[in-house]
C-alpha cells in the first residue's frame, strides 16, 4: 500500500499570497493516479484536481497540480478568503489512500 | 445532477453494529463504484472500503477487513455500509463517495455524500 505524506502540516498565509502544498508517496504512483480534495469546516470534501494536474469541473484556474512519480504539488496562485481550508491528496487505482492533510490558515 | 445522500446520525453502544445507507441519483448507478471514507473528530480522511456497483465486488482496507460489510441494492441505486463490534474509536463522520472504475482500477473520488455522524458511547 502506498503511504502519502503531506507537508507542511499547517501553512499560515495571507490572502493574495501563493500557497504550495506537497504530497510525497512512499513509492511511485502509477499513471499519476493522484487527486487533491479540499475540505472546509463542517463540510464534505470536494474534488479539486485529478490525474495529478487536471482541474475538476468548476474549479478556478488559481488551483493547479503538478508532479509525477513520488512527488506532487498543489499550488494556489493567489489565496482567496474561501481557500482557507484543509487539503488532502488521494492515491487511487489499484489501492486507495489519503494523505494526512495540510491546513491552510489565515496569517 | 449527481447526488449522493446518506442516512442520518446514529448513536450506538459499544459492541453494537451500525448500518449507514447512501442513496444515489443523477447517473447510471452500475457504471460507478461507491467508497466509504471516515473521519474521526479533528482527524484526517481514512479510506475504508468500496463496492463496485456493477459487479457487486468489494475491496477493503486491512484496518476494517472482517468488521465492515458493504452491500448494494441496484433497484434503489443505494449502497449500505455496516460496521460491527463498535468501539469508542469508531466515533466518526462516515462519508459515501463515488468514483469511476475500469479493468479492476478504481479512479478518483468525484462526488461526496454529506456524511453521517456515528457516535459510539455507553
Amino acid at each position: 500500500e502506498i503511504v502519502l505524506t503531506q507537508s507542511p502540516g499547517t501553512l499560515s498565509l495571507s490572502p493574495g499570497e501563493r500557497a504550495t502544498l506537497s504530497c510525497r508517496a512512499s513509492q511511485s504512483v502509477t499513471s499519476n493516479y493522484l487527486a487533491w480534495h479540499q475540505q472546509k469546516p463542517g463540510q464534505a470534501p470536494r474534488l479539486l484536481i485529478y490525474g495529478a494536474s487536471t482541474r475538476a469541473t468548476g474549479i478556478p484556474d488559481r488551483f493547479s497540480g503538478s508532479g509525477s512519480g513520488t512527488d506532487f504539488t498543489l499550488t494556489i496562485a493567489s489565496l482567496e478568503p474561501e481557500d482557507f481550508a484543509v487539503y488532502y491528496c488521494q492515491h487511487y487505482g489499484g489501492s486507495q489512500t489519503f494523505g494526512q492533510g495540510t491546513k491552510v490558515e489565515i496569517k | 445532477q449527481v447526488q449522493v445522500v446518506q442516512s442520518g446520525a446514529e448513536v450506538k453502544q459499544p459492541g453494537a453494529s451500525v448500518k449507514v445507507s447512501c442513496k444515489t441519483s443523477g447517473y447510471t448507478f452500475t457504471y460507478y463504484a461507491l467508497h466509504w471514507v471516515r473521519q474521526a473528530p479533528g482527524q484526517g480522511l481514512e479510506w475504508m472500503a468500496l463496492i463496485n456497483a456493477g459487479h457487486g465486488s468489494t475491496k477493503f482496507s486491512q484496518n476494517f477487513q472482517g468488521r465492515v460489510t458493504i452491500t448494494r441494492d441496484t433497484s434503489a441505486s443505494t449502497v449500505y455500509m455496516e460496521l460491527s463490534s463498535l468501539r469508542s474509536e469508531d466515533t466518526a463522520v462516515y462519508y459515501c463517495a463515488r468514483s469511476g472504475y475500469s479493468s479492476g482500477y478504481y479512479f478518483y473520488i468525484d462526488y461526496w455524500g454529506q456524511g453521517t455522524l456515528v457516535t459510539v458511547s455507553s
